[in-house]
């Protein structure tokens, strides 16, 4: 089956600072990877995501870039604001499978 | 639109009974997926079901089961409850396999 593996666990930033967030996947039949942010409390919504036939995406200050020939992808947040903190999940689609998760802070 | 609808929202049982879990996902979405969410361990995939197919399953015993009916509808069952199937238990619908999932508020299981 399918194996994501996701680093940092836990990211700390100052406010404005970037945050990379790295995955990894282990099968090369997956060809969609969203990334979710679920808030404290909340559900887990799509923040972005990329298809295999792509190699970078950007919406405003979210991007998402893929390597499939090393089978991983980064989000990259820029200039972090206090409400972005929050739990970040990758996922690989063949078999629906996620990261363990991100847990982002960020400091006023 | 109605978004992904879960119920119970909160369920507690004993430990060696069984409960059913209920999903409506968003209308016209066909796809819907099961995850167990618990602290360190992230989401764990269960099943994913499409036009009343199960197409994936997650590496859990076979007391948990699924289904999806004709209305997209899901359910999923855990029989003989055991302490460790406390978690919060997430429902996402998607128009199709491998589109934005869109998850319901999760139903709370506590099992004592």
């Amino acid at each position: 089956g399918e194996n994501v593996e996701q680093h940092p666990s836990t990211l700390s930033v100052q406010e404005g600072d970037s945050a990379v967030i790295k995955c990894t996947y282990s099968d090369s039949a997956s060809n969609y990877f969203p990334w979710y942010k679920q808030e404290l409390g909340k559900r887990p919504q799509l923040i972005i995501d990329i298809r295999s036939n792509v190699g970078e995406k950007k919406d405003q200050r979210i991007a998402v870039t893929l390597n499939k020939t090393a089978k991983h992808f980064s989000l990259h947040i820029t200039e972090t604001q206090p409400e972005d903190s929050a739990v970040y999940f990758c996922a690989a689609s063949r078999i629906p499978t996620f990261g363990r998760g991100t847990s982002l802070i960020v400091h006023p | 639109k109605a978004g992904v609808t879960q119920t119970p929202r909160y369920l507690i049982k004993t430990r060696g009974q069984q409960v059913t879990l209920s999903c409506s996902p968003i209308s016209g979405h066909r796809s819907v997926s099961w995850y167990q969410q618990t602290p360190g361990q992230g989401l764990q995939f269960l099943f994913e079901y499409f036009s009343e197919t199960q197409r994936n399953k997650g590496n859990f015993p076979g007391r948990f089961s699924g289904r999806q009916f004709s209305n997209s509808r899901s359910e999923m069952n855990v029989s003989t409850l055991e302490l460790g199937d406390s978690a919060l238990y997430l429902c996402a619908s998607s128009p199709l396999p491998n589109t934005e999932a869109f998850f319901g508020q999760g139903t709370r299981l506590t099992v004592v």
